[in-house]
């Protein structure tokens, strides 16, 4: 199962944007890269998913390096909503992950 | 819609015994995987169903099973508990099996005295 690192902790001032690393130096041809978050007292949420190319949705977007060892989550505006937990996983054509890891803290202040 | 459901939201059990959890699926979605979080392993995954079928599995050890009904409703067994089983046990739905947007429910949050 490939390995992620992410930092433990990150903080950011509301409205400013976040870059969220993710560091998946063995990640293997066939994985895609997933981030997920975690509200306190709430299940994981979807935050999007990619395979080569850079990827936006409405609530993010996901930039992945060129040799895919690395990718960045960018929450363009960041809100108090947005403090979570948020985890960058990687799934291979099975579509699971066996841990989700520890992921990072992300701190929104006003 | 309706999201992923999961019942009951919190029990109590005591070592030895056995337990049953309950996932419903949101509408349409065939694939139902589940997950153990704890603060020590943090979130980690037991095994996913597709169409009735188990079609992956974690690490964990047979203690704890699942299965999936014609209408893709999920159910997850922990027999002989354990103090260590005390977690939040969370279910996630998805249209189907693979690299697709995960729903995930609130969890049962489990403890086991």
């Amino acid at each position: 199962d490939a390995k992620t690192t992410q930092p433990n902790s990150m903080e950011s001032n509301e409205e400013e944007p976040v870059h969220l690393p993710c560091n998946h130096s063995t990640i293997s041809g066939t994985d895609y890269i997933h981030w997920y978050r975690q509200l306190p007292s709430q299940g994981p949420e979807y935050v999007i998913h990619g395979l080569t190319s850079n990827v936006n949705n409405r609530m993010a977007s996901l930039a992945i390096a060129e040799d895919r060892k690395s990718s960045t989550l960018i929450l363009h505006r960041a809100t108090l909503r947005d403090a979570a937990v948020y985890y960058c996983i990687l799934k291979g054509q099975s579509g699971y992950a066996l841990n989700f890891g520890k992921g990072t803290s992300l701190l929104v202040t006003p | 819609k309706a999201g992923v459901t999961q019942t009951p939201r919190y029990l109590i059990k005591t070592r030895g015994q056995q337990v049953t959890l309950s996932c419903s699926p949101i509408s349409g979605h065939r694939s139902v995987s589940w997950y153990q979080q704890t603060p020590g392993q943090g979130l980690q995954f037991l095994f996913e169903y597709f169409s009735e079928t188990q079609r992956n599995k974690g690490n964990f050890p047979g203690r704890f099973s699942g299965r999936q009904f014609s209408n893709s409703r999920s159910e997850m067994n922990v027999s002989t508990l354990e103090l260590g089983d005390s977690a939040l046990y969370l279910c996630a739905s998805s249209v189907q099996t693979g690299n697709t947007e995960a729903f995930f429910g609130q969890g049962t949050r489990l403890t086991v005295v």
